[in-house]
């Protein structure tokens, strides 16, 4: 079974620029995740999406981020302009389904590593 | 709102030897917790992922424990090798599906 794929892998742009990110969940999972990690902190949430309607994005910064998933399946992750401490690595996840079983297991990708200088 | 803490930060063992990485966090309503390796520049592997009903579970060397009601769960690693060496990150899932992470441990094996 194909696991989680992010592209790019690594991208370095100026701030002020723009740059998004591409997720391709497991197939078949409902639900997918937005996650920023900033290095020697854990991940915490951007957006968590429900096929492709939006079930939070609480901590998104609306002025600069925007994510989308068109058609349930594949999801980008936009910034637009950047600022230095956007620099982060960005986690794509993806469960089965959502408020559900207690033993629903995340799978994560191995994340787009973003430089802002 | 739910917080959750690892201690310690990092940690540094021989090789062989057995260990414990901790986990809290502040609100027991919880659907699940799940441990997670990390090793540099890449994503997060699930390790275990223990239900709100369950006590323990196992996989290898590895097991990790859940004590709800004080909102604690540890994991335990047996007889430590080098491929070890990673950071260690727990997360719960919250009643309203949110999934809180903790900061993580810093694991490094001795050989």
């Amino acid at each position: 079974e194909a696991g989680v794929a992010q592209s790019p892998r690594y991208k370095i742009i100026e701030k002020r620029q723009s740059v998004a990110f591409w997720c391709n969940p497991i197939s078949g999972h409902a639900t997918l995740y937005w996650y920023q990690q900033i290095l020697g902190q854990g991940p915490k949430l951007l957006i968590q999406f429900q096929n492709n309607g939006v079930v939070d994005d609480s901590q998104l910064p609306k002025d600069r981020f925007s994510a989308e998933r068109l058609k349930g399946v594949d999801s980008t992750l936009k910034i637009q302009p950047a600022k230095l401490e956007d620099s982060a690595v960005y986690l794509c996840a993806s469960s089965l389904v959502y408020r559900a079983s207690s033993g629903n297991t995340i799978y994560f990708g191995e994340g787009s590593w973003l430089t802002v200088v | 709102k739910q917080e959750v803490t690892q201690i310690p930060a990092a940690l540094s063992v021989p090789e062989g030897e057995n260990l414990v990485l901790n986990c809290s966090f502040t609100d027991s309503a919880i659907y699940n917790l799940q441990w997670f390796r990390q090793d540099p520049g890449k994503g997060l592997t699930s390790l275990l992922l223990i239900q709100s009903s369950q006590r323990e579970q196992t996989s290898g060397r590895l097991n990790a424990s859940l004590d709800k009601s004080s909102g604690r769960s540890t994991l335990y690693i047996a007889a430590s090798q080098p491929g070890d060496s990673a950071t260690y990150l727990c997360a719960v899932r919250n009643r309203d599906d949110k999934i809180i992470f903790g900061k993580g441990t810093r694991l490094h094996i001795l050989p």
